[in-house]
């Protein structure tokens, strides 16, 4: 069974808006949550990470929200870049061992 | 150096055959990972070694067997695979749980296929 989902496979967003991904989670202990992103053909690179004490993290244009109460976890990118164009997967880490990851959200920035 | 390499990057291989995927980080990272990632899903962890020594099995076939020789190299080696063991293979280091930052590094994979 998913415990991590990303319920959007994929998301367009024109240039210089916000792109919002979304990511739910079914178990409470998970304890530490990641984005990581993702081009073909590479291994996925980590973005940007959040505790599950905190409810933001910011790292430039990227930022993490974590509703504990909701399980549910968004990254936000403003401004939106076609570089950012990638699949993103959501990651929630259990005690720091064992990692779950969603099934992605393919992200396409439009020039 | 953030960096996890993987070779070879691509490897064909038949049913009979053996071969091993090799992983290599210098980050100092003391715990290592191996994921099987097929086309359009997540990455799915297979093991994890803490300190060398394999601390998580995920229910995964003996025709995989992984070996942790030092701190800095994991093998995965492969024999009398299936076709549907082809996929991308991912080496994934960290820190220790709850020693640092629980962020995983993956290297490029290697690409799978199994005739």
């Amino acid at each position: 069974d998913q415990q991590v989902k990303q319920n959007s496979p994929s998301l367009s967003v024109q240039e210089g808006r916000i792109s919002i991904l979304n990511c739910d989670y079914t178990n409470s202990m998970f304890d530490y949550f990641l984005w990581y992103k993702k081009y073909p053909a590479e291994g996925p690179t980590f973005l940007i990470s959040i505790s599950s004490i905190k409810d933001k993290n910011e790292d430039g244009r990227f930022t993490v929200f974590l509703n504990k109460s909701a399980k549910h976890l968004s990254l936000h990118i403003v401004p939106s870049q076609p570089g950012d164009s990638a699949v993103y997967f959501c990651a929630a880490s259990l005690a720091g061992n064992q990692f779950y990851f969603g099934t992605g959200t393919s992200l396409t920035v439009i020039p | 150096d953030t960096e996890v390499t993987q070779t070879p990057k691509h490897l064909v291989m038949g049913m009979t055959n053996k071969k091993s995927l090799k992983c290599e980080q210098h980050m100092g990272h003391r715990a290592m990972y191996w994921y099987k990632q097929k086309a359009k899903k997540p990455p799915e962890l297979m093991f994890v070694y803490s300190y060398e020594k394999l601390s998580i099995n995920e229910s995964v076939p003996s025709r995989f067997s992984p070996e942790c020789p030092n701190s800095s190299l994991l093998n995965l080696h492969l024999h009398a695979l299936q076709p549907e063991d082809s996929a991308l293979y991912l080496c994934a280091s960290s820190h220790p749980p709850r020693e640092g930052t629980d962020t995983q590094y993956f290297g490029p994979g290697t690409r799978l296929t199994v005739l």
